[in-house]
This record gives C-alpha cells, sequence and structure tokens, in this order.
C-alpha cells in the first residue's frame, strides 16, 4: 500500500513552459486535492475533486487545470508557468471531504520556476 | 466560513522541555479540528483531531491537544521533546457534519534546542 505517491519530486522550469504534475493514489478514496505550500503561508487549496469526472475550483486556482479520468489519479497542469508558481505543491486524498476524515498526503514536488 | 490562527510561527524549546502550540479557531457552526505534522522534506501527517467527546485529545507520538469552546481554542502540548520533534506543526479546522473542505493554518516551526 503506497498510500499517495506525487512524481516528481523536485523540477525547474523556464517561464511560459508547460508542465503535469502527477499523483496518485491507492487507497480507493473518492476525494483528493492539491494544495501548495509556501513558506510561512501554510497549504492553499489550489483544485480538489469528489470523485472520477467531477473536479471543482479552490482558493487559488488561477494558471492551473486538473482532471479526475480515474478514481486513482489526479494530475495537475501548469499551463504558462510563471514565477510566482514557484512553490511546493502537495497532493491529498480523503474517504470524504473535510468533516471527520483525515487527508493522507503525498510527499510533495519542490517547483521552481526561473 | 471557518478559519485558523496559529499564533507563533516559530517556537524554539530545549530537548527534554514541555512545549505547547497555540491554536486559535473562529467558527459559526460547530467544528471538527485537526492537528497535522510535517517532517523535513515530507508531506502531512494527522497528528491528532477532535471529532466530539472528551475535550483531551490524545495523539501519536505523546503529543496531545485540548479543546477549549469557549476560548476558541485546540492548543497543541507535550510533555517533553525529543530532537525528533523538530517539524512543522498545522493546526487544522472544517465545519461539523458538512461536506467542507479542511482550512489549514500557517504552520508553527519546532526548533529543539540541544
Amino acid at each position: 500500500n503506497a498510500g499517495v505517491t506525487q512524481t516528481p519530486k523536485f523540477r525547474i522550469l523556464k517561464i511560459g513552459q508547460s508542465m503535469t504534475l502527477q499523483c496518485t493514489q491507492d487507497m480507493n478514496h473518492n476525494y483528493m486535492y492539491w494544495y501548495r505550500q509556501d513558506p510561512g503561508m501554510g497549504l492553499k487549496l489550489i483544485y480538489y475533486s469528489v470523485g472520477a469526472g467531477i473536479t471543482d475550483k479552490g482558493e487559488v486556482p488561477n494558471g492551473y487545470n486538473v482532471s479526475r479520468s480515474t478514481t486513482e489519479d489526479f494530475p495537475l497542469r501548469l499551463e504558462l508557468a510563471a514565477p510566482s508558481q514557484t512553490s511546493v505543491y502537495f497532493c491529498a486524498s480523503s474517504y470524504s471531504i473535510g468533516s471527520r476524515n483525515e487527508q493522507f498526503f503525498g510527499p510533495g514536488t519542490r517547483l521552481t520556476v526561473l | 466560513a471557518q478559519s485558523v490562527t496559529q499564533l507563533d510561527s516559530q517556537v524554539p524549546v530545549f530537548e527534554e522541555a514541555p512545549v505547547e502550540l497555540r491554536c486559535n479557531y473562529s467558527s459559526s457552526v460547530s467544528v471538527y479540528l485537526f492537528w497535522y505534522v510535517q517532517y523535513p522534506n515530507q508531506g502531512l501527517q494527522l497528528l491528532l483531531k477532535y471529532l466530539s467527546g472528551s475535550t483531551l485529545v490524545k495523539g501519536i507520538n505523546g503529543f496531545e491537544a485540548e479543546f477549549n469552546k469557549s476560548q476558541t481554542s485546540f492548543h497543541l502540548r507535550k510533555p517533553s521533546v525529543h530532537i525528533s520533534d523538530t517539524a512543522e506543526y498545522f493546526c487544522a479546522v472544517t465545519a461539523m457534519n458538512r461536506d467542507d473542505k479542511i482550512i489549514f493554518g500557517k504552520g508553527t516551526r519546532l526548533h529543539i534546542l540541544p
């Protein structure tokens, strides 16, 4: 049981480049989330999904896109990378949204945009 | 909507000394409360949670937290810290009995001094 896995662990992008951050969970969780973590700012929710085929915006969705074609996978796409997107990105999953259930986090992807 | 405030961004403490990390929340409805821990270069993991019942909650690694409804607080404590407790700690809140997202605080970095 690997839990939540993320790839890559590190990435450097040039301004204007695009990339996809991969996230996979093997716990059969319906709910999945993408957060970004900036120093001293805690976690900000980018997008979330309540099941395959259903996604919704979080607090800071601009500049990102997501898709959820399967229960297991929830990739995050950056189309035109900007320096403001330099951050650590965490994917998480839970049995249900908020409420009683804990979220399980992946190890993170550290992204630098130059 | 809910919000959470972690009053200290950094807390230095000597090894084997007690520690308290402070968390206050704001909500117009009843809430569930969580503490997550993030060890260096890792994702977040659940330390403990308050759902209902006893206001004193015990978690992993000897940590405990007390829910105080009148003071809207959920402070985290440990009677004797170890160097391995060096991490960032996040308080989080979500509305009870609703499909709502978890709101994370900005985090408190715990520095253990030898």
